[in-house]
């Protein structure tokens, strides 16, 4: 059983571009939450989603910050215009149900330059 | 007051010491909580819940003061391959746990 994949693992945008981090959970993992980490920080809840569904989006910054989990296929994460302190480690995690223990991805590290 | 407050570390002990993280948190409502690990440049996995009455697994042993809003973690006999950060975690208040707050993490080194 595979588990929490997330792609690509390194990602480098110039500011202004867009960049998407994709996350496919757990198989029977239909809960999805995305955590950013910045440099030298903890980790920070952005947002639960479940299938087509955004449950919980009070950690996402208000603009250029975007997530989706459609019916099929992984949940996207997506920044537009970058800036460089959008920077950071972001990580998927997927859990089976909203209390149950929550797996994480290996992260995808966006550098802007 | 930070929500999650940790040791800032590092810690650098010797094989076989006993090491002691502490961890304070602000949120009063917090249901769960968590000792995580992350290796460097990786996820963060699962170590153990903390539990009132507190609770062991093997080399860890964990507490949680909800009056003085603490939590611990303690590993003896520590190992080369304990050397990680370990990061205390939170709920956010409420029954589910997907809104979790985690400290900045603990470095330890466990050295030869």
């Amino acid at each position: 059983n595979a588990g929490v994949m997330q792609n690509p693992r390194h990602l480098v945008r110039r500011r202004g571009q867009e960049a998407r981090l994709r996350c496919s959970p757990m198989k029977g993992h239909s809960h999805v939450y995305w955590y950013r980490q910045l440099p030298e920080e903890g980790l920070k809840f952005m947002v639960y989603l479940q299938k087509e569904n955004i449950i919980d989006e009070s950690g996402m910054p208000k603009e250029r910050f975007s997530a989706e989990f459609p019916k099929e296929g992984p949940s996207i994460l997506r920044i537009q215009q970058v800036v460089r302190g959008d920077s950071a480690a972001y990580f998927c995690a997927s859990s089976i149900q909203d209390d149950t223990e929550a797996f994480f991805g290996q992260g995808t590290r966006l550098t802007v330059v | 007051r930070k929500e999650v407050e940790q040791d800032p570390g590092p810690f650098n002990v010797p094989e076989g010491a006993t090491v002691a993280f502490n961890c304070t948190y602000s949120n009063s409502a917090s249901q769960s909580f968590f000792w995580y690990r992350q290796d460097c440049r990786k996820e963060p996995k699962l170590l153990m819940s903390v539990y009132s009455s507190g609770n062991e697994d093997g080399r860890f042993t964990a507490q949680l003061n909800r009056a003085s809003q603490y939590i611990s973690l303690l590993i003896r006999d520590s190992k080369l391959s304990d050397s990680a950060t370990y990061l205390c975690v939170v709920n956010s208040g409420g029954g589910s746990n997907y809104k979790l707050t985690f400290g900045k993490g603990t470095l330890l080194t466990v050295n030869p």
